[in-house]
């Protein structure tokens, strides 16, 4: 049973580009939560999405959006990178809310140069 | 806004001892979830253990153990007989499913086990 999938492991981006994440979650999970990890630091909630929504977002800027599809997959998008955007981004899923505990994927590297 | 708060940056323990690592949190609400994680160098953060606020009784998984304090917000984690495998980042996260189930993570503590 595959669990959280990532794609890519690394990014290196410039200034001012767009980057697209995605994730595929574990089977049998319906609800995709987006989280950004700055070195040395615990993550910060960025957005979950649940049946094609998004159902709560984080204090992060209109820069960072997403989507989810029909198969529960998501992709993290985020425009006009800054510096600061550089980070580890994590993907978790889970079966409806977050109560049982979330399954994580490894992650992204984004560098942003 | 709840937060979480992990006094400890690092730790450090012999093989086959016990450590236990600190964490506190902040909120107002009496009905939420608690949990460690622990994020080794793969990066993937692994649920270690988790606690449900209305349960009185602590949480317990093989060596892994807490101690919850619901009236102090307290909750630190017990790891017994450690092995060089428990070497990672351990994150403290609070978690209240009717607020959208967002976790809310500590700084972390970066746990070295010593042979």
């Amino acid at each position: 049973d595959a669990g959280v999938t990532q794609s890519p492991t690394h990014l290196i981006k410039t200034r001012g580009q767009q980057v697209t994440l995605r994730c595929s979650p574990k089977s049998g999970h319906d609800t995709v939560s987006w989280y950004q990890q700055a070195l040395g630091q615990g993550p910060q909630f960025i957005f979950q999405y649940y049946e094609e929504e998004e159902r709560q977002r984080g204090n992060f800027p209109d820069r960072f959006s997403g989507h989810q599809f029909p198969n529960y997959s998501s992709e993290l998008n985020v425009n006009a990178l800054l510096l600061g955007d550089s980070a580890l981004y994590l993907c978790a899923s889970s079966l409806r809310g977050g109560a049982y505990g979330y399954t994580f994927g490894s992650g992204t590297r984004l560098t942003v140069v | 806004a709840q937060t979480v708060t992990q006094s400890q940056p690092e730790m450090s323990v012999q093989e086959a001892e016990t450590v236990t690592l600190s964490c506190t949190y902040d909120t107002s609400e009496s009905d939420y979830y608690l949990f460690w994680y622990k994020q080794p160098p793969s990066r993937q953060m692994i649920l270690v253990i988790r606690q449900e606020a209305y349960k009185q009784q602590n949480a317990t998984e093989n060596r892994f153990s807490v101690n919850f304090q619901k009236a102090a917000k307290s909750f630190s984690l017990k790891i017994s007989d450690s092995q060089l495998g428990d070497a990672a980042m351990y994150f403290c996260a609070y978690l209240r499913e009717t607020s959208g189930s967002r976790l809310t993570f500590g700084e972390g503590t970066q746990l070295t086990v010593n042979p």
